[in-house]
């Protein structure tokens, strides 16, 4: 089947500690994204990649990390230095080009202790 | 900073009747629009998109899209008490692969 499989979860973390989330996608989709969304509020994008080796900040990057080595795989690290990383973490994929639907996987929640 | 407007809801409407969601959005040359539904604890699923001007139906989902009052929404058609979930607008800019989403209005459909 395809999709966008998201591991883990739920993550607990201690304050001080970088975790790693993480996002694979069998869809043959150029483009990956990743999200959080805090209760009550919409989503917003932490960092985005068009093609393998290349990403851009989004609109809360600070804090985070990513990496995108392999077309099918885009990690999130969650830093030591983001202030408040509670959140629903969401990644999505989408084919490159004009009408960009994009395709959520099923989140990762992330609470920090 | 190109906005994405919502009414947060929640909006109630008895079952079989029209679910009417409204989303307005800032940036002129926007072109892509999108509408997600999420239920409480779970990701989004993209439920329909537009392009073009007018209406593009598909099932008991319409939407509706006016540029020239930035101005898109989504009505459901029977309502059921399976489409309570909060419905996210969408909106991607010209030439880019960013989308900004608003803050998503709750409905709730009352049996």
């Amino acid at each position: 089947d395809g999709g966008i499989t998201q591991s883990p979860k739920y993550l607990f973390r201690k304050e001080g500690q970088n975790v790693t989330l993480s996002c694979e996608q069998n869809l043959n989709h150029d483009a990956m994204y990743w999200y959080r969304q805090d209760p009550g509020q919409g989503l917003r994008l932490i960092y985005y990649s068009q093609i393998v080796n290349d990403f851009q900040k989004g609109d809360i990057a600070e804090g985070y990390s990513v990496s995108r080595e392999k077309k099918e795989s885009f990690p999130l690290t969650v830093t030591s230095a983001q202030k408040n990383p509670t959140a629903f973490y969401l990644c999505a994929s989408s084919i490159r080009g004009q009408y960009n639907e994009q395709f959520f996987g099923p989140g990762t929640r992330l609470t920090v202790l | 900073q190109k906005e994405v407007e919502q009414n947060s809801g929640p909006l109630s409407v008895p079952e079989g009747a029209i679910a009417s969601l409204n989303c307005t959005y800032s940036d002129r040359g926007s072109q892509s629009f999108f509408w997600y539904r999420q239920y409480s604890g779970k990701s989004p699923e993209l439920i329909m998109f537009i392009y073009s001007n007018g209406d593009k139906e598909d099932g008991r989902f319409t939407a509706q899209l006016n540029k020239a009052s930035q101005y898109v929404s989504l009505l459901i058609r029977d309502s059921q008490p399976s489409d309570s979930a909060t419905y996210l607008c969408a909106v991607r800019e010209g030439g880019y692969q960013k989308v900004t989403f608003g803050t998503g209005t709750k409905l709730q459909v009352i049996p």
